[in-house]
């Protein structure tokens, strides 16, 4: 059974227009995190979610935003994509903090 | 910030032993370790927490030098099936700082 599932899973974008990136689960965990990994690079946290307490990471550009409406859902927003944004986007889920978290299969996106 | 991970790139016959570095600027209070095969998301292996503790996951364990800031990844008698790029992932003390290593990518041939 699916665990933290990703949609879509391939995403075209075109430069400039908004894209809206989605992440559910059913382990009821507490913390859920995005991450960037662009080829041969390592994952590179953009924010997490600990329940409703939103946590950015310093660097990550203001053009990402985040909502969690509830406990098994997130959205990642970017508002306006730029080349250098495509990437693979890999949500991630775990009861806590210092804990192990559970990825879902990612979603590729494409910007032209 | 990034922890720095050694060898970059590693290939063994199936049946040797390998052991993966990873080395942080920063104190640490736990150290995660992934693994991940191409096209696929990373998978938990193991965690360990501060107290230079050493864990084991079947033929894969680690260690973790709370003082020197390093964690080590032991795999013995390898399997095709561990190929993959392996990931240490490390959390600090202060804040909500969690950075995945370099990585290592391991291939095991026939």
């Amino acid at each position: 059974d699916a665990m933290v599932i990703q949609n879509p899973r391939y995403q075209v974008t075109q430069f400039g227009k908004p894209v809206t990136l989605s992440c559910s689960q059913t382990l009821n965990h507490n913390v859920m995190y995005w991450y960037q990994q662009k080829s041969s690079q390592a994952p590179k946290l953009l924010f997490h979610y600990y329940d409703k307490d939103f946590n950015n990471e310093a660097d990550t550009p203001d053009n990402f935003q985040s909502r969690r409406p509830n406990t098994s859902f997130c959205f990642l927003d970017i508002r306006s994509p730029g080349l250098g944004d495509a990437a693979m986007y890999l949500c991630a889920t775990s009861r806590g903090l210092e804990i192990e978290q559970y990825f879902g299969p990612g979603t590729r996106l494409t910007v032209t | 910030q990034q922890p720095v991970q050694s060898p970059q790139a590693v290939i063994l016959r199936e049946g040797e032993d390998a052991v993966i570095n990873c080395s942080s600027s920063k104190a640490l209070y736990s150290v995660h370790w992934y693994r991940q095969k191409h096209g696929e998301a990373p998978v938990f292996l193991m965690i360990l927490l501060k107290g230079g503790e050493q864990k084991g996951h079947e033929k894969i364990s680690a260690s973790f030098n709370e003082k020197k800031q390093q964690s080590s990844l032991y795999l013995t008698a390898s399997q095709l099936s561990y190929s993959g790029t392996y990931f240490c992932g490390t959390e600090g003390y202060t804040g909500n700082q969690f950075y995945f290593g370099t990585g290592t990518s391991l291939t095991v041939i026939p």
